[in-house]
């Protein structure tokens, strides 16, 4: 079974400045996608990034990219330029190849200070 | 272009009762995942339907129920309802290719009280 864990319940950041959340998951398989989402408020779930395991090449969207090394089986998020915004809990996700079961790990609260 | 719609946004119940929770995916999706998220079990994957077939199941009791209709719209339905039961039900739409990897877009969810 896969399963994905976040080590860090909650983490702050200073307005502007650089945070770096972090995912690790275990799975046999070779062929799978990972996923950062972000849950404001709000509760709606909103996609921030996504990665695809046979891909190399990390994945970037705007102010957040991520650092996903395979043979470790990790897949962090680093956030830049930090807004107040960016506000929420991050959720790391894995997803198989041949299906849209998503796994999500506990969830990381981020909170960007004035 | 509207994202997914879930109706309503809370419901109380009590004890025994039956649920039903709406959701109106984003147009041209054809794939609607539900998503159960509690404080103490996080985010559990609930099934999925494509076509109007159940096409991925997670480990939930048969009390927990869905359906999709022709134009892609799902119902979940939760029978003989129990206090665990109190939780954020979360709709996600796709397109629908086939295969895995798909982006979800989710709705804001419905916030279910058993009481």
């Amino acid at each position: 079974a896969q399963t994905v864990t976040q080590s860090q319940p909650e983490m702050s950041v200073q307005e502007a400045e650089t945070v770096t959340l972090s995912c690790t998951y275990d799975t046999s398989e070779n062929n799978y996608y990972l996923f950062w989402y972000k849950q404001p408020p709000s509760r709606q779930m909103i996609l921030v990034i996504r990665q695809e395991a046979y891909k190399q090449q990390n994945a970037t969207e705007n102010r957040f990219s991520v650092n996903f090394q395979k043979a470790a089986k990790s897949f962090s998020l680093k956030i830049s330029d930090s807004q107040l915004g960016d506000t929420a809990m991050y959720f790391c996700a894995f997803m198989m190849y041949n299906n849209n079961d998503m796994r999500f790990g506990a969830g990381t609260r981020l909170t960007v200070k004035p | 272009k509207a994202g997914v719609t879930q109706t309503p946004r809370y419901l109380i119940k009590t004890r025994g009762q039956q649920v039903t929770l709406s959701c109106s995916p984003i147009s041209g999706h054809r794939s609607v995942s539900w998503y159960q998220q509690t404080p103490g079990q996080g985010l559990q994957f609930l099934f999925e339907y494509f076509s109007e077939t159940q096409r991925n199941k997670g480990n939930f009791p048969g009390r927990f129920s869905g359906r999709q209709f022709s134009n892609s719209r799902s119902e979940m339905n939760v029978s003989t309802l129990e206090l665990g039961d109190s939780a954020l039900y979360l709709c996600a739409s796709s397109l629908g290719s086939g295969g895995g990897g798909e982006k979800l877009f989710f709705g804001s969810g419905t916030q279910l009280s058993v009481l």
